[in-house]
């Protein structure tokens, strides 16, 4: 089977940086997302990842290695509106490809 | 709003009842997912449907039966659920071309069981 690990909780105060970390196990590796999620809303598509190295959109960069099966998700310059629940996600050929999730983790930013 | 559209956003039924989720998106989208997202567990994949073809069935229960009779319509019937089937019922869509890389997921219906 597959399996992810992310915290469950970060805390962080707005203009902060944090990082986000997401472990995983599976077999034949195809690419890993992150999505967002705020209380009462759909999750939302942040990134994905498939090849080594950071992919950047605005304040978000996403991270991967393929060689420690470790991804993380790098949130700049924290707003208050960032407040919500990260998730990761991997398809491999495990799961048939179809995205599997971690257990996801609560970010809570402080003024 | 997402592009993908679930009604009822809200629910709340007894063990003998029998009610029906539904999810719909016009984004041109071919595949169609049924989630479901219990508090502190990961989300559970359910069903995949691939140009109405259902294409994974995740071990679930058969209180549980999808339907999908189009490319932009999915249904999640319900019929004697047990109070353990309370949670999130999260449908998403994904395109073609980037396949599941990226999901376009519904706000959810939330089901109370008694």
């Amino acid at each position: 089977g597959q399996s992810l690990e992310q915290p469950s909780e970060v805390t962080a105060v707005e203009g902060a940086i944090v990082q986000i970390n997401c472990t995983y196990q599976t077999s034949g590796f195809y690419g890993l997302s992150w999505y967002q999620q705020h209380d009462g809303g759909a999750p939302t598509f942040l990134s994905y990842n498939a090849l080594d190295g950071l992919e950047e959109t605005g304040r978000f960069s996403s991270f991967l290695s393929r060689s420690d099966s470790y991804g993380y998700l790098l949130l700049q310059e924290l707003q208050m509106k960032d407040s919500a629940s990260y998730f990761c996600a991997v398809r491999a050929a495990g799961g048939s490809y179809i995205p599997t999730f971690g257990r996801g983790t609560s970010l809570i930013v402080h003024p | 709003e997402t592009g993908v559209t679930q009604t009822p956003r809200h629910l709340v039924m007894g063990m003998t009842n029998k009610k029906s989720l539904k999810c719909e998106q016009h984004l041109g989208h071919n595949a169609m997912y049924w989630y479901k997202q219990s508090a502190k567990k990961p989300l559970e994949l359910m069903f995949v449907y691939n140009f109405k073809e259902q294409t994974e069935n995740n071990s679930v229960p058969s209180r549980f039966s999808p339907e999908c009779p189009n490319s932009s319509h999915l249904f999640l019937h319900l019929h004697t659920l047990q109070p353990e089937d309370s949670a999130l019922y999260l449908c998403a869509s994904s395109p073609p071309d980037s396949g599941a890389n990226v999901l376009t997921f519904g706000a959810g219906s939330r089901l109370t069981v008694l």
